[in-house]
């Protein structure tokens, strides 16, 4: 099944220990996203991607940072410069990354808590 | 800057009624593009309803509609004969047609009262 897969779904780390969420896709889209979500707030972007090797920031790209060597994946590093990190964080994909603003599908999310 | 904003944290539904859920957004932008998604318990985002901001005809799939007020920066969901299974966070999002950033609000709650 084509789709967007996130792992793992609950993380734990210790403050000051950086940690990577794995975001994979297999829908062939040129576009990746990363989201944070708190509770009573909306999705706010840390970072895109609209190809393979280049990626932008987003509103709150700070204590974050991103690769994207293949077009399926999009890990994101929380940092231990990330001040906030306990969150839930939602990977997202959409068909183009350019032009006409393209559906974009979500992965399950990952909880992640600092301990 | 794009804001999008859903005035109402929570509301609630008889089954088999119908429920409209507010979201309102500003922007500078003459074309756009709006959308509804849905956040059930299992937090898996999904795509209930998206509009083109140049159509005038409101969008509709199935029991899910919306009434787009350009002027008005308007953009409400209504959900017709309201299920059990339609109990979910629901964010309404904005983006602009040049590049492909989403902007989301808040999200409303709806609760599902059998």
């Amino acid at each position: 099944d084509g789709g967007i897969t996130q792992s793992p779904k609950y993380l734990f780390r210790k403050e000051g220990q950086n940690v990577t969420l794995s975001c994979e896709q297999n829908l062939n889209h040129d576009a990746m996203y990363w989201y944070r979500q708190d509770p009573g707030q909306g999705l706010r972007l840390i970072y895109y991607s609209q190809i393979v090797n280049d990626f932008q920031k987003g509103d709150i790209a700070e204590g974050y940072s991103v690769s994207r060597e293949k077009k399926e994946s999009f890990p994101l590093t929380v940092t231990s410069a990330q001040k906030n990190p306990t969150a839930f964080y939602l990977c997202a994909s959409s068909l183009t990354g350019q032009g006409v603003p393209d559906t974009q599908y979500f992965g399950p999310g990952t909880r992640l808590t600092v301990l | 800057a794009q804001t999008v904003t859903q005035s109402q944290p929570e509301m609630s539904v008889q089954e088999a009624e119908t429920v409209t859920l507010s979201c309102t957004y500003d922007t500078s932008e003459s074309d756009y593009y709006l959308f509804w998604y849905k956040q059930p318990p299992s937090r898996q985002m999904i795509l209930v309803i998206r509009q083109e901001a140049y159509k005038q005809q409101n969008a509709t799939e199935n029991r899910f509609s919306v009434n787009f007020q350009k002027a008005a920066k308007s953009f409400s969901l209504k959900i017709s004969d309201s299920q059990l299974g339609d109990a979910a966070m629901y964010f309404c999002a904005y983006s602009p047609n040049t590049g492909n950033q989403f902007y989301f609000g808040t999200g409303t709650s709806l609760t599902v009262i059998p």
